[in-house]
């Protein structure tokens, strides 16, 4: 249960502030993501890491930067919070493209909420 | 990009009946179809996969099929149970996952 695990749990903040989202995962997968669960339960990509490096970035605003200290770690900044980024941010990770190993991992996720 | 349908949006069904969710795609060039379940305020967890190279696979009460020349994938609940309840997803995966839109199922005892 602990494979990718997400901090914090729970995020309360106000319009304007700038916050930021931790992952970590210790399956050893080379790629991590951050999908974004909205109101409605619709569950969309913004962002894939593969050994630290972007590969995708699906049009998110750019107030949002992730970043990749190293393969285990993906965080997400977001600056300047707006009522319309609150949602659940899920992180996933994936061993790899290979037969097997393209099952994707998701952690607990975030419940960001902005006032 | 990639689109994902899915249907229905909400299913009811009496407690030991089954429970079908389609999905239709747009790439033919997938060959990746995961399905997740997400129980209220819990992360999605994979519950069936399927590769391209197969049509079937079963896991216990739960199956998937796949029909590649359609484009379509469905989902097979059979002697559904209370625990059963939960959202669906159907997803489509290259190098990202591409979600349909969600089944929320309800298991009425």
């Amino acid at each position: 249960d602990t494979a990718v695990s997400q901090t914090p749990k729970y995020l309360v903040t106000q319009m304007g502030n700038d916050k930021s989202i931790k992952c970590e995962q210790n399956l050893g997968h080379d790629t991590m993501y951050w999908y974004k669960q909205d109101s409605k339960k619709f569950l969309k990509i913004m962002f894939s890491y593969n050994n630290k490096e972007l590969i995708i970035n699906e049009t998110v605003p750019n107030r949002f930067s992730p970043k990749s200290p190293d393969k285990a770690h993906l965080n997400l900044h977001i600056n300047s919070l707006e009522l319309g980024d609150s949602a659940v941010y899920f992180c996933a990770s994936r061993g790899g493209a290979t037969i097997g190993a393209e099952t994707q991992y998701f952690g607990p996720g975030t419940r960001l909420l902005v006032l | 990009g990639e689109n994902v349908e899915q249907h229905p949006s909400t299913l009811s069904v009496q407690e030991g009946d089954s429970a079908v969710i389609k999905c239709t795609y747009s790439d033919s060039a997938s060959n990746y179809f995961p399905w997740y379940k997400q129980e209220l305020g819990k992360r999605p967890q994979l519950i069936i996969d399927i590769r391209s190279n197969v049509g079937e696979k079963k896991d216990q009460r739960i199956a998937v099929t796949l029909n590649k020349t359609a484009k379509h994938f469905s989902l097979h609940i059979t002697e559904t149970q209370p625990e059963d309840s939960a959202v669906y997803f159907c997803a489509v995966a290259d190098e990202k996952l591409t979600f349909g839109t969600g089944t929320r199922l309800t298991i009425i005892p």
